[in-house]
């Protein structure tokens, strides 16, 4: 069966420190992956979201930038954290065709910025 | 781009009480899911409908896709607390659209009062 990991679980950063969150996908193969950001008392904003390796389409501009070095693995990643940043940061995969997008989601990373 | 818009967008029921969240899209729907969150959590995908008309229920929920595919309600039946939580729409762009995350409305939080 699939599984989505994510980690830390959560994330207390000073502004203007470096942000790493990883999200590795089991038990499929060459699925999307999407990183969303959920804003307290908002819905969920797509970040970035990817077909394959080394390739990352993003969906608003910002200070952070996604990567995908391996095929199940996805990483959200900032130079330098804004107050704005904080959020609860959700990865989650679906397998093509995309006329039937379901998407499966991680538990989620609750970054505060401090 | 298109848009979902959820209503209410707070709801608070007396345990046993019927309820229902409408999710009104911008444009055609190709594909409209429904995810339940717990605070902090992940989300948990629900139903996903398709067709103009469908119709899906799982225990005591049930979800509908209007024939012009703009609209989709949920229905919770003699609600319990469990049930408690926030409750998102979203769509998938369409194939020719090659959008393939999701648009997510900004969430209904139920809370079930015994």
């Amino acid at each position: 069966s699939q599984t989505i990991h994510q980690w830390p679980a959560t994330l207390v950063q000073p502004v203007g420190s470096p942000l790493s969150l990883e999200c590795t996908v089991e038990g499929t193969s060459n699925p999307n992956l999407y990183w969303y950001r959920q804003a307290a008392g908002r819905g969920l904003q797509l970040l970035f979201y990817s077909v394959g390796i080394g390739q990352i389409s993003s969906e608003v501009p910002q200070n952070l930038s996604a990567s995908r070095p391996q095929d199940r693995q996805f990483i959200l990643s900032s130079k330098k954290l804004l107050l704005s940043d904080s959020g609860f940061y959700l990865c989650a995969w679906s397998v093509p065709p995309e006329h039937n997008n379901e998407q499966f989601f991680g538990p989620g990373t609750r970054l505060t910025v401090l | 781009s298109q848009e979902l818009e959820q209503s209410p967008q707070s709801l608070i029921v007396q345990e046993g009480k019927n309820l229902t969240i409408n999710c009104t899209s911008s444009k055609t729907l190709y594909g409209l899911y429904w995810y339940k969150q717990k605070y902090g959590e992940g989300l948990i995908f629900l139903m996903m409908l398709q067709k103009g008309g469908e119709e899906k229920s799982h225990e005591k929920i049930t979800a509908k896709l209007d024939e012009k595919k703009q609209q989709s309600s949920l229905h919770i039946t003699a609600s319990q607390p469990s049930h408690a939580g926030i409750y998102l729409c979203g769509a998938g762009g369409g194939v020719d659209t090659g959008r393939r995350a999701l648009t997510f409305g900004s969430g209904t939080r139920l809370q079930v009062q015994p």
